[in-house]
Parts: structure tokens; sequence; C-alpha cells
């Protein structure tokens, strides 16, 4: 399979700390994209870098584009309870499919 | 503005029954998907349609079957259901093709007993 992988598996961190979750994929991409996903509800797509950027913010979210490295990260700054959730990379293949990570737990205690 | 919306929300089922899953969405997307989200794995995709009359098969299709006779609904069959079917199933749309913003639904936890 060539799913992309996040590191680490599970995050726990305080309120107020940053938080950084990495994910390595395998083949040539369009696009990455992260998504959140709250317990029992469905996935949110939080932001979308193509394959000639190299980063991109929105709001408190931070991610980054390595393409040497068939690598990418997410900071979320400044945390928040409310930030407790799994969030998963999800890489657009140049060959026409998309592939989801195996999830990064976090977990934001108050 | 609903978004996309599953049904059941849960579902049980004995080995061998059959039912299917409703996706609908009043987004007026053209790409809409199946997933299947199984414990310590990714999303997994089960078919896709480009749209009305368009559909595929995704990564892992056996054992169910889809149909696109509309823009805006999207049906998942489970023709014999098996344990190994017992899973969260997510759908999903987008107004971009598959590699773009993706809109899922809240997801159907389902068991086959």
């Amino acid at each position: 399979s060539q799913q992309g992988e996040e590191d680490p598996q599970a995050l726990s961190i305080q309120e107020g700390e940053n938080a950084t979750m990495n994910c390595s994929y395998k083949t040539s991409i369009n696009n990455l994209q992260w998504y959140r996903q709250n317990s029992g509800r469905g996935l949110v797509h939080l932001i979308l870098i193509r394959s000639n950027e190299r980063e991109k913010h929105s709001g408190r979210l931070r991610v980054t584009l390595d393409t040497s490295k068939k690598s990418s990260s997410l900071l979320i700054t400044a945390s928040r309870a409310a930030d407790t959730a799994s969030y998963f990379c999800v890489s657009g293949s140049t060959l026409g499919r998309l592939y989801f990570g195996r999830g990064t737990q976090l977990t934001v205690w108050p | 503005n609903a978004g996309v919306t599953q049904t059941p929300k849960f579902q049980v089922l004995k080995t061998g029954q059959s039912m299917t899953l409703q996706c609908a969405q009043d987004m007026n997307h053209e790409y809409m998907s199946w997933y299947r989200q199984d414990p310590g794995m990714g999303l997994r995709l089960i078919h896709y349609s480009v749209g009305a009359g368009i559909t595929d098969q995704g990564e892992v299709p056996n054992g169910y079957n889809v149909s696109r006779s509309t823009t805006e609904d999207f049906p998942l069959r489970l023709l014999s259901a098996a344990p190994s079917q017992t899973s969260v199933y997510f759908c999903a749309s987008s107004s971009s093709g598959a590699f773009e913003k993706l809109f899922f639904g809240s997801g159907t936890q389902l068991s086959v007993l």
C-alpha cells in the first residue's frame, strides 16, 4: 500500500503548547491535505498544500511540505482543549488516487 | 445547508443480510465517494462517482455495489453482509474532483454479527 503515515501515533500536550504532527508519503503527489476528526464524527478539511508550495498558514495552523523528503508537517500553535481530535494527512498522488494516513490522536489537557 | 447526510447512523446486521447505506448531498457536487474506516487504519476508498451515471471501483470494492442516478444521491449497497464488513462508513463529496477539499458525512457505524 502507498499510504501516508503520521508520526507520532499519539500526542498529549497542555493547553497553550504547540502541537507538531508529521506525515510521510511514498509516491509523487499533486497536493497534500490535512483533516481533523473528532470522536464519532466525520472528517473535516483543515488545509491543502500543493506540490509547488513549501509552506501554508491558516489561522493557528501551519503546514509545510518537503517533496524531496516526501514529508509534511502540521503545526497547531497555542493548542486548546477543543483541538483534541485525530488528525489525518491525505496525499493526492499524481497517479490519480488519494491516500489516507492512519492518523495522529492529539489530546490537549486543560 | 445540510452538506452531506448519511443514514442510518447505526446498523446491526446478521451475516448474509443485505442493506443500503444512504448518502445525500445538497451542494451540487459532481464527485462523491464511499470510504470505510477500521480501527488503526486510514480510510480506504470503496467506490466513487464523478457524476450521475458514472461509478468506479476504489481500493476495497468487493461485497459492495453503488449507483448514481442523481447528482444528489449515492447509495452504497451491501449485497450479503459479512463480519469483515463491520466498520464505520463515510460518504464524502467534492466540487473539485477526488483531490481537493472533501466534505464528509457523519458516518454509519455498521456491525455484522
